[in-house]
């Protein structure tokens, strides 16, 4: 099946720094990702979505210059919170979605997930 | 508006017994219906994914039943066993719109050993 991995798995990082996440779709070429952030015991908020090559469409109320994504190939995309405060913790999923084998016309696959701590 | 709305929020059920989350949506748009199941600190994996040209969807221990009419879909998984204990989320999509992928609240389902 497809898989998509997530760098780092969890990061803590003081407030006002910038943590950058990594998200790759490692045996599919992903024409299009999703950012998720999902708060404790809450469910998934799509945050945006990018397709390589192109600017990010982002969902209303997330900030697009405090999260700053880049789809600079058809396997990777980054999502980089900038001055990150408390706030912002939280659990951040990406999925991917491509031309994959057996796959449903809309399937998407979940990466594992980055834990941000903002201190 | 929630366009997806799950229930129930939680479930307990016995270990053999069946496990019946259900999902309602507005969007008739929506053409493309996954669930998801989540282990905590994991992200989400696709469990089943049903289309509404069909009323129901099996594989293995899990099936999805879908009711267009009533804009309304299930998941009931058969021989519940305690690995099943997890969060799963049902989800709804318009293929070929948008492709996001809507999300419900989610069920945490707790298997008794």
């Amino acid at each position: 099946g497809a898989v998509v991995s997530q760098h780092p798995s969890r990061v803590i990082c003081k407030s006002g720094t910038s943590v950058k996440i990594e998200c790759r779709s490692l045996d599919f070429q992903a024409t299009t990702m999703f950012w998720y952030r999902q708060f404790p015991k809450q469910s998934l908020m799509l945050m945006a979505t990018s397709n390589e090559g192109s600017k990010a469409t982002y969902e209303q109320g997330v900030e697009k210059d405090k999260f700053l994504i880049n789809h600079a190939s058809l396997t990777l995309s980054t999502l980089t919170v900038t001055s990150a405060h408390p706030e912002d913790s939280s659990f951040y999923i990406c999925s991917a979605k491509g031309a994959t084998s057996g796959s449903s016309d809309n399937e998407q696959f979940f990466g594992p997930g980055t834990r941000l701590t903002v201190l | 508006q929630q366009q997806v709305k799950q229930s129930p929020q939680s479930l307990i059920v016995q270990k053999g017994g069946i496990s019946i989350i259900n999902c309602a949506y507005e969007n008739t748009a929506f053409d493309y219906f996954p669930w998801y199941q989540q282990f905590p600190g994991k992200g989400p994996a696709l469990l089943i994914a049903i289309r509404p040209d069909v009323s129901e969807k099996k594989e293995g221990r899990f099936t999805i039943s879908f009711n267009k009419s009533a804009k309304q879909f299930s998941l009931h998984i058969m021989d519940s066993q305690p690995g099943d204990s997890a969060t799963y989320f049902c989800a709804a999509s318009a293929v070929n719109r948008d492709d996001k992928i809507i999300f419900g609240k989610g069920t945490r389902l707790h298997i008794l050993p």
